[in-house]
């Protein structure tokens, strides 16, 4: 079955300093999408990604989406204590059903 | 807040006794989902729901069960709870074309 492998597991950094979780899967994709669950929280939807090669932006945070779809990353600039918590990036088969397949997700700490 | 309400929040059960963990929608989606968290697996499908009455198995499904008899409820049951079920349980709809998620608050759910 479809896998969806994240890295790294962790990641402790200063404030300030930049941030990137990267997503791999074993299948071709139909979109990926990203999730932020703060500590002791819920997993929110951030945004999702459709295209081959697409890049979208979000104030600080800067998301790609592989030119084989089988890949995106996460970036975070100068990045702040309310940027902590777990990402996740989840992905829908090729074939587009309705099943997300989420990856392991990244720890982010932040250093104040 | 996708108007999801998970119940109980919290659970404290012994091994071998039955469980039903609650989910409701007030939003009339059609898809909804039942995942698992636990630490280095990130989210885990047990089961998901595409309509009244139409279930299907996800990765984790062993041991669990569900039901919908409404479109704004979703049940899931453990039938003979085992220590190895304790973990935080999600629920989810989701909503749009390519089915990004809204979760619930979570059940955290401990098997003594």
């Amino acid at each position: 079955g479809q896998q969806v492998m994240q890295i790294p597991q962790y990641q402790h950094v200063q404030e300030g300093e930049d941030f990137t979780t990267y997503c791999n899967s074993s299948t071709t994709l139909s979109n990926i999408q990203w999730y932020k669950q703060r500590p002791g929280g819920h997993p929110v939807f951030l945004i999702q990604l459709v295209k081959s090669g697409e890049v979208k932006k979000q104030k600080r945070l800067t998301f790609q989406f592989g030119e084989a779809k089988k890949n995106s990353s996460l970036h975070i600039t100068a990045t702040q204590t309310t940027d902590v918590g777990t990402y996740f990036c989840a992905g829908v088969g090729e074939f587009g059903n309705e099943k997300l397949t989420f990856g392991t997700g990244t720890r982010l700490t932040i250093i104040p | 807040d996708a108007g999801i309400t998970q119940s109980p929040r919290h659970k404290v059960t012994e091994t071998g006794t039955p469980v039903t963990l609650r989910c409701h929608q007030t939003e009339n989606h059609r898809y909804m989902y039942w995942y698992r968290q636990d630490p280095g697996h990130g989210l885990r499908l047990i089961h998901y729901s595409y309509g009244v009455k139409d279930t299907d198995k996800g990765e984790v499904s062993d041991g669990y069960s569900v039901s919908r008899s409404k479109t704004e409820d979703f049940l899931l049951t453990l039938e003979s709870a085992t220590s190895s079920q304790t973990s935080v349980y999600f629920c989810a709809i989701s909503v749009g074309h390519h089915y990004e998620q809204y979760f619930g608050p979570g059940t955290r759910l401990t098997v003594t």
